[in-house]
């Protein structure tokens, strides 16, 4: 049973440039949460897709958007990159329930450095 | 205002040195309480889930328990492949939808 997938596993960029980041969820999950980790700190939440929704957003600008698609996987694309996007972007993933416990389960995670 | 400390923010004990790591929350109407060990570079491994205040959780050598304001993650000898950082999560209640709040974390180190 493959878990969380993400890909590429590391990025390089240059400050302006857009980025697409790629995430498959566990099989039998159909959401999916993104979240960056900077060096030192723990995850904080981006955005959250179920139905191909954006369901929920933490407090990032426009510049981060998503996708997902109908077979559950999700892009996280970033726009105009600043140096302070540098960092661990975590795709994490769950099976909706309106009530009771999500628990996600996480992806490898992608490092992006922005020169 | 934040959700979730963690404490200490490093801890380094000899091989076979029991520990307890602490996880301090404010969130009205707990869903459930996380714990997470992270490796350097990679994503945080899923290890429990705690529901309610009197819960308690075992793993081989780790064993997390939960209060209404905060939960332990206790480590009896640890042994080096412990080391790692271990991070701490809350889900709110319903009305705030599936947001997870992390800390940031405990770096432990185990020594031989």
């Amino acid at each position: 049973d493959a878990g969380v997938t993400q890909s590429p596993t590391h990025l390089i960029k240059t400050r302006g440039q857009q980025v697409t980041l790629r995430c498959s969820p566990k099989s039998g999950h159909d959401t999916v949460s993104w979240y960056q980790q900077a060096l030192g700190q723990g995850p904080q939440f981006i955005f959250q897709y179920y139905e191909e929704e954006e369901r929920q957003r933490g407090n990032f600008p426009d510049r981060f958007s998503g996708h997902q698609f109908p077979n559950y996987s999700s892009e996280l694309n970033v726009n105009a990159l600043l140096l302070g996007d540098s960092a661990l972007y975590l795709c994490a993933s769950s099976f909706h329930r309106l009530a009771g416990v999500n628990e996600q389960f996480f992806g490898p995670g992608t490092r992006l450095t922005v020169l | 205002e934040d959700q979730v400390t963690q404490s200490p923010e490093a801890l380094r004990l000899q091989e076979g040195e029991s520990s307890s790591l602490n996880c301090s929350y404010t969130v009205s109407g707990l869903r459930g309480l996380f714990w997470y060990r992270q490796d350097p570079g990679k994503g945080p491994e899923f290890l429990f889930t705690l529901y309610s205040a009197g819960e308690e959780k075992e793993k081989e050598r780790l064993k997390a328990t939960l209060t209404k304001k905060e939960s332990f993650l206790h480590i009896t000898a640890p042994k080096p492949e412990d080391s790692a950082t271990y991070l701490c999560a809350v889900q709110e209640g319903a009305n705030t939808g599936n947001q997870f709040y992390f800390g940031t974390g405990t770096s432990l180190t185990v020594i031989p």
